[in-house]
């Protein structure tokens, strides 16, 4: 059973253009979704994360949109440079307990310059 | 760099070989998270340890896994008897405790090759 249900799975976007991920999640104890970027041979690394008490989170091109009661979350990436392209993660865990991160299949993104 | 690192980085070996992995979180991070990342898939949970109580393990952990974690500082990740089904990407990831987000600071892997 997959708790957080990422798409697309890979991403072609130009240069300047925005970059949307999608992902929705079945446990409603999930309280705490960040979203990890990963290049090729590296670890995963925290980009941005948000609560479910808030829609929307800003820093920088990077933004999280939160849907509670769909049970959705986006990420968008404005203005999209080559440099963004990556492997992005999204996941989600409950606070409190392990902490340990469900995280979904991810999304390969490629920014043409 | 005072992030997490991860010895050694690749690791080949042959099935039925026993291997063992080291993970340094940051400094004062009271809980190490495992993560086994196979190709084209998010990082999945192995374990957890607060200091150095292994807590949570996860269904994946087969008896062939063993994880340490002494002193509450370094952690070892061994798998005896590898099979070719463990290759695999295996991260590691440290957190402080009680400061809000608990973000998990991820370090740059281990790959394991199992021939």
């Amino acid at each position: 059973q997959q708790q957080v249900k990422q798409s697309p799975q890979s991403l072609i976007v130009q240069k300047g253009g925005i970059s949307i991920i999608n992902c929705a999640y079945e446990n409603t104890a999930f309280d705490y979704f960040p979203w990890y970027q990963q290049f090729p041979g590296k670890g995963p690394a925290l980009l941005i994360a948000i609560r479910p008490d808030v829609s929307e989170k800003k820093e920088g091109r990077f933004t999280i949109s939160f849907n509670k009661s769909a049970k959705q979350f986006s990420l968008h990436i404005m203005d999209s440079q080559p440099g963004d392209s990556a492997t992005y993660f999204c996941a989600a865990n409950t606070q409190g307990g392990s902490e340990k991160l469900v995280f979904g299949k991810g999304t390969k993104l490629t920014v043409n310059p | 760099d005072t992030g997490v690192s991860q010895n050694p980085r690749h690791k080949i070996t042959k099935r039925g070989q026993n291997v063992t992995f080291r993970c340094d979180p940051i400094s004062e991070h009271n809980r190490l998270y495992w993560y086994r990342q196979t190709l084209g898939q998010g990082p999945e949970f192995l374990t957890y340890f607060q200091n150095e109580a292994q807590l949570e393990k996860s269904r994946l952990l087969s008896d062939r896994f063993s994880a340490e974690r002494p002193k509450g500082s370094f952690s070892t990740l061994e798998i005896q008897r590898t099979e070719q089904g463990d290759s695999a990407m295996y991260l590691c990831a440290s957190s402080l405790r009680g400061t809000g987000a608990d973000t998990q600071y991820f370090g740059p892997g281990t790959r394991l090759t199992v021939l």
